[in-house]
């Protein structure tokens, strides 16, 4: 399958500082990048789709200025959650679609912690 | 709202036997199926996808799929302790949005 990556795998920050998490898509063109968040032992929640180019389109409840989307190139997708509190921690997971053939693989996640 | 639903399980299986997981889907307009297994502490994997009614074998994976009942399953045959995971079963619709279920888990049991 096709390669998506994430940086930083997992990152321990304070309450109030803003952490940047890197989704690249290594070997094919992602038209499409999504962000999921997933907590212990629940399912993936959907918080934002981003296509190359264009603004994100954010899930209902998840606040956009709080969770910054750039979606720069096609192979590139960035998260910044600004002003992390500790609730904010969670499992971050990106997925990438390959805009040839359709299929959508995951990032191997970053764990946020926020003390 | 659409819905794509699986039973949480935990599903136990023997070690050998055949598991079968299930998933139900509620957009009549959903094209394509996919079978992702995550396990504990980490991102979901692809395993299988399918387009078209009827089966689609992988190995030990066998995806069914069945668009007037709106049902897919996924079957592991000869079931191994490695393969127990999360399950996660995802459709996508006619506005390319992929939705997915809440996952079932899977234990195989040596």
């Amino acid at each position: 399958g096709a390669v998506v990556s994430q940086h930083p795998s997992w990152v321990i920050c304070k309450s109030g500082t803003s952490v940047k998490i890197e989704c690249r898509s290594l070997d094919f063109q992602a038209t499409t990048m999504f962000w999921y968040r997933q907590f212990p032992k629940q399912s993936l929640m959907l918080m934002a789709t981003s296509n190359e180019g264009s603004k994100a389109t954010y899930e209902q409840g998840v606040e956009k200025d709080k969770f910054l989307i750039n979606h720069a190139s096609l192979t590139l997708s960035t998260l910044t959650v600004t002003s992390a509190h500790p609730e904010d921690s969670s499992f971050y997971i990106c997925s990438a679609r390959d805009g040839f053939r359709g299929e959508q693989f995951f990032g191997p996640g970053t764990r946020l912690t926020v003390l | 709202q659409k819905e794509v639903e699986q039973n949480s399980g935990p599903l136990s299986v023997p070690e050998g036997a055949i598991a079968s997981l299930n998933c139900t889907y509620s957009d009549r307009g959903s094209q394509s199926f996919f079978w992702y297994r995550q396990y504990s502490g980490k991102s979901p994997e692809l395993i299988m996808f399918i387009y078209s009614n009827g089966d689609k074998e992988d190995g030990r994976f066998t995806a069914q799929l069945n668009k007037a009942s709106q049902y897919v399953s996924l079957l592991i045959r000869d079931s191994q302790p490695s393969d127990s995971a999360t399950y996660l079963c995802a459709v996508r619709d006619n506005n390319n949005d992929m939705r997915f279920g809440a996952g079932t888990r899977l234990t195989v049991k040596p």
